[in-house]
């Protein structure tokens, strides 16, 4: 069964410092790789996903992830934090074509982000 | 702007008081999920539909139930709610059942058991 491991339940940043958040996944293959971002109250939105090919994506807000199969990790960055990006980011595992878990998400516990003026 | 809507955004309930929680969804999408999330945790689902088909969690108590009347609408009915129910519900959708789709999410709907 695939796995989701964010090993950082909280971090927190000031404003303007870069920003990595880890996320390491346990899949058979290569699986499909999401992030999404929770403002406090909210639902889920989608940040940027993985499918194949380039291993550094580039999703909204100016958040970039890179898979590493070696390191099956998927980490979330972002270069300058604004206070706006304060919510829980959610890494999630998709699985590819076969099996009960076909066209499902598994989610990972969550990291909250603070940003600090 | 085509969207995921959740009624209510709020919801007080007793303890055995049946709830039902509402979605809509303007994306024309074949796929609904239902997932519950406790503080602090992850999302976790419940049950989803691809069309008129419905796919139960294993591990979803019997305690909750669905219903998809039509493309846009999907209802979450917790038939005796107890205190551990107490969570965010939150409704996504995805154009089809594969594992690269994207899901939409919805606001969410935070239930409270007294």
């Amino acid at each position: 069964a695939q796995s989701v491991t964010q090993p950082d339940i909280h971090i927190t940043v000031s404003e303007g410092a870069s920003l990595e958040l880890r996320c390491n996944y346990s899949y058979g293959a290569t699986p499909y790789l999401f992030w999404y971002v929770q403002s406090p109250g909210q639902g889920l939105q989608l940040l940027l996903k993985y499918f194949s090919g380039d291993t550094l994506v580039q999703g909204i807000k100016g958040f970039e992830a890179e898979f590493k199969r070696s390191q099956s990790s998927f980490n979330l960055r972002k270069p300058s934090v604004h206070w706006s990006d304060a919510a829980e980011y959610f890494c999630a595992v998709g699985a590819r074509a076969g099996g009960t878990s076909y066209g499902k998400l598994t989610f990972g516990q969550g990291t909250i982000l603070t940003v600090h003026p | 702007d085509a969207m995921v809507i959740q009624n209510p955004r709020y919801q007080v309930t007793q303890f055995g008081k049946p709830v039902t929680l509402s979605c809509s969804q303007t994306l024309n999408h074949n796929v609904m999920y239902w997932y519950q999330q406790k503080s602090s945790q992850a999302p976790k689902l419940l049950f989803h539909y691809y069309d008129k088909d419905f796919n139960n969690e294993a591990d979803t108590p019997d305690n909750f139930q669905s219903r998809r009347p039509n493309t846009s609408f999907c209802f979450l009915d917790i038939r005796s709610p107890g205190l551990g129910d107490t969570a965010m519900y939150l409704c996504a959708t995805s154009r089809d059942l594969a594992g690269e789709e994207t899901q939409y999410f919805g606001p969410g709907t935070r239930l409270l058991v007294l």
